[in-house]
């Protein structure tokens, strides 16, 4: 059963990068191909997706984010990363990783989430 | 980007209720149309995928049907574990999107 956990500071002072990690486990990532995203969730709102990595790479991230994000995957670890530049109060959430099986498909797994708080 | 609408964005039921809520998206998305729920403090679960999929292990009173930009979720013989927010999300192209959520209340 392939289960997914975030890691990372719950807390991230203003203008500084976010930087979490999603570790796979119950399977190894590069042995079967699918994708792995972010998606994150402000208190008591909605969904935002973040962006997604193929299990051998090609990021694609959401516009709005762009040009701050980097995501990534280390396949010797069985982990994929999120790096948020310039971070404001405004990237406070609960984050979340999670699969989708194939382009489509939904998000089938997902990891019990991570809060990060913005704040000095 | 796809917006999505869903409407009502909540509604009051009591068990044993059937419940439908829809979903409209923006531009046609052809059957690339997920639904979750999520109860509070807990990730979302996937309910539904290509519209109309039920994912394994999920009960057979929840339904979905649609396809290009309009959809619905339909939840018979409601059950407690049921009261919880509702999503859609298209995964037709990038950025993904969800729904703003359904918030579904015991009446």
């Amino acid at each position: 059963q392939v289960q997914l956990q975030e890691s990372g500071p719950g807390l991230v002072q203003p203008s500084q990068t976010l930087s979490l990690t999603c570790t796979v486990s119950g399977g190894s990532i590069s042995s079967r191909s699918y994708y792995l995203h972010w998606i994150r969730q402000p208190a008591g709102k909605g969904l935002e997706w973040i962006g997604r990595i193929y299990t051998t790479g090609s990021p694609r991230y959401n516009p709005s984010l762009q040009s701050r994000l980097t995501i990534s995957v280390d396949t010797s670890k069985n982990q994929f990363s999120l790096k948020l530049d310039s971070v404001t109060a405004a990237d406070t959430a609960l984050y979340y990783c999670a699969r989708e099986g194939g382009h489509g498909d939904g998000f089938d797994i997902w990891g019990r989430g991570t809060m990060v708080t913005v704040s000095s | 980007d796809i917006q999505m609408t869903q409407s009502p964005s909540s509604v009051s039921a009591s068990v044993g209720d059937t419940v439908t809520i829809t979903c409209r998206a923006s531009q046609d998305i052809s059957s690339w149309l997920a639904w979750y729920h999520q109860r509070p403090g807990r990730a979302p679960k996937l309910l539904i995928s290509a519209a109309s999929s039920l994912q394994d292990g999920v009960p057979s009173r929840f339904s979905g049907s649609g396809s290009g930009t309009d959809f619905t979720l339909t939840i018979s013989s409601l059950q407690p574990e049921d009261f919880a927010t509702y999503y859609c999300q298209q995964g037709n192209s990038f950025p993904y999107t969800f729904g703003q959520g359904t918030k579904l209340e015991m009446k």
